[in-house]
Formats: structure tokens, C-alpha cells, sequence
């Protein structure tokens, strides 16, 4: 079966302050997604980054990066210098291919806080 | 329409009434989702579709029904509306090449 682990429940930071969201996965496939959603206080999933189970390579984009380890089955996601826009609760999810028939499963989500 | 339509946005409702929640999105995706979101308990999946004309239970599908008469209709039914339905529901969709599911903006259900 398949699981996703967000241990951290809430994590309050102050602005520019780097801040790490854990995910830990579980799966019994060789192939497999795993995303990372944002939801704002607006309420909308917003989709964040997506990776295959066979690109491990690390992932940039302006203050977020994502470090995506197979021998530890984590998938954790890094925000550097926080903004208080950054406030909002975020979501790993896993997959297997979509041709298999199942769905994105959540993690339960972290709330981050950046306070001013 | 653009992406994924959700309606009604809110609702109110009274327990014991039957409910209707509306998905339709525009991209042909094959794959079709429904989820309830739980504070602290993340988003948990009702019913899922495949292609059209199919339909699976997820991981809380007592109390809900689904129908997929086309692809880019997914409605999402309570037959007789409880309390512990109140939640916010989302519709997502995504395909083989584009796995990375698409939500709609949700549903805020209060059953009273």
C-alpha cells in the first residue's frame, strides 16, 4: 500500500528564515510520481513541482528546491529566506502511473506560519 | 470555461437532503478525482474514474456516488446528506502524459 508520512504538522518561522517540509513516502512500485502541492489561506491546490521515481536529481526554482532520496524514500522541500507569502499549508502527494488506475495520495499536510 | 469547474462554490444544506456536487473540466483528461479535505487529515479520495464510463472507490466512498456518462463530467452525489459530510470537496483531473492532477477551486459543504 501506499503512504505519505508529513510528520511536521506545523512549523512557525520568522521571515528569511530558511525552513525544510519533510515527506516521507512508501511505495512497493519501481515507478512512481511524487508531488508537492501549495494551499493559501485563498483555499486553491496549487501545484508546485512533480517528480518521476527515476529523476533523482535535485530541483531549484527561485527560493525552493526539493531534494528527492530513494534510499531514505523522503522527498523534502525547502523554502529559503521565507516570505510571509509563503504562509500556507503544504502537501506531498504520491502516485504510481496514471495507466495503473489510482490517485494522487496526500500526506495530511503542513501549516507553515511566517510571521513579519 | 478554462481548467476544472466546480460547483456550487458553498452550500448549506439540511441533513437527511440529497446533493449534487458538479465537476466538469475541458483539458479531455481521462482520469477524473474526487476528494475531501479534513482539518488534519489532509485530502482523502471519495471516488475516482478512469476513463469515462468507469468508476472505483477511494479511500471514503460510504455515503457518496459518482457517474462518468462522458468525459468531462464527474458529479459527485449525497444521497442523503449528514453532518459528517461537512467538508470542503475537490475535483481533479490529469492524463498518462501530464500526471500532475489539476484541481478545481472546491466545494465548502455544511450539512446542519
Amino acid at each position: 500500500a501506499q503512504k505519505v508520512t508529513q510528520a511536521q504538522t506545523e512549523i512557525s518561522v520568522v521571515e528569511k528564515e530558511d525552513v525544510t517540509l519533510d515527506c516521507v513516502y512508501e511505495t512497493r512500485d519501481t515507478t512512481y510520481y511524487l508531488f508537492w502541492y501549495k494551499q493559501p489561506p485563498s483555499g486553491e491546490l496549487v501545484f508546485l513541482i512533480r517528480r518521476n521515481s527515476f529523476d533523482e536529481q535535485n530541483e531549484i526554482s527561485g527560493r525552493y528546491s526539493w531534494n528527492f532520496q530513494k534510499s531514505t524514500s523522503s522527498f523534502n522541500f525547502t523554502i529559503t529566506a521565507s516570505q510571509v507569502v509563503d504562509s500556507a499549508v503544504y502537501f506531498c502527494a504520491l502516485s504510481e502511473e496514471v495507466q495503473a488506475g489510482t490517485a494522487l495520495i496526500f500526506g495530511k499536510g503542513t501549516t507553515l506560519s511566517v510571521s513579519s | 470555461i478554462a481548467g476544472i469547474t466546480q460547483a456550487p462554490t458553498s452550500q448549506i444544506l439540511a441533513a437527511g437532503r440529497r446533493m449534487t456536487l458538479r465537476c466538469t473540466q475541458d483539458m479531455r483528461h481521462n482520469a477524473m478525482y474526487w476528494y475531501r479535505q479534513d482539518l488534519g487529515l489532509g485530502l482523502r479520495l471519495i471516488h475516482y474514474s478512469n476513463t469515462a464510463g468507469t468508476t472505483g472507490k477511494g479511500e471514503v466512498p460510504d455515503g457518496y456516488s459518482v457517474s462518468r456518462a462522458n468525459t468531462d463530467d464527474f458529479p459527485l452525489t449525497l444521497a442523503s446528506a449528514v453532518p459528517s459530510q461537512t467538508s470542503v470537496y475537490f475535483c481533479a483531473s490529469r492524463t498518462g502524459a501530464k500526471p500532475s492532477a489539476f484541481f478545481g477551486q472546491g466545494t465548502r459543504l455544511t450539512v446542519v
